[in-house]
């Protein structure tokens, strides 16, 4: 079974500076890595697949990358709508992470 | 649009069963694997079923399986999670999902809220 764990739990940053999120799988799983947001009240939103492709309709300030068991997600100048809850999943195995929260600091 | 919209949730006892619908629109239903995702509150989501397109073959997470069953009606666009013997850690919303055939969770419908409690 593949865990996905992903850190920090709770990241604070302030508008328009630069947030890293980062996912760490517990085998190699290549490429086969997703990102999704979580507003409150929603469901969530497909952002990032195959580590590094953004999902249509996603701004070019969220990016993606790593590979084996090492993966990061990259938001650029943070904007308001994106405080938000993160996770990360293994496609393959549809195994989540138990995402990152991150908020207005 | 692509679009899916699920039905069927609402409050049972334990024991008890449920059946969710999910109505798919703006793609060819039957080329695409969906899923059921399901998210307890205050909780990470959990993948709880999917099956591929044509219905032939269907997958389930351990804490479902053999009292969850997932099908699809391909000529009504339709994909269903059968939920028998529920019981109070079933208690989550949950999520229809079309998937990418790689198995990327690519549209998520809003969600129905299913409460197992006496």
């Amino acid at each position: 079974e593949i865990v996905m764990t992903q850190s920090p739990a709770t990241l604070s940053v302030s508008p328009g500076e630069r947030a890293t999120l980062s996912c760490r799988a517990s085998q190699s799983i290549s490429t086969n890595l997703a990102w999704y947001q979580q507003r409150p009240g929603q469901a969530p939103r497909l952002l990032i697949y195959g580590a590094s492709t953004r999902a249509t309709g996603i701004p070019a300030r969220f990016s993606g990358s790593g590979s084996g068991t090492e993966f990061t997600l990259t938001i650029s100048s943070l904007q308001s709508e994106d405080f938000a809850v993160y996770y990360c999943q293994q496609f393959k195995s549809w195994a989540f992470g138990l995402g990152t929260r991150l908020e207005i600091k | 649009e692509v679009q899916v919209v699920e039905s069927g949730g609402g409050v049972v006892q334990p024991g008890g069963s449920l059946r969710l619908s999910c109505a798919a629109s703006g793609f060819i239903f039957s080329n695409y694997p969906m899923s059921w995702v399901r998210q307890a509150p205050g909780k990470g989501p959990e993948w709880v079923s999917a099956i591929i397109g044509s219905g032939t073959t269907t997958y389930y997470a351990d804490s479902v399986k053999g009292r969850f069953t997932i099908s699809r009606h391909n000529s009504k666009n339709t994909v269903y999670l059968q939920m028998n013997s529920l019981r109070a850690d079933d208690t989550a919303i949950y999520y229809c999902v079309k998937e990418t055939p790689d198995g990327v969770a690519a549209v998520w419908g809003r969600g129905t809220l299913v409460t197992v409690s006496s």
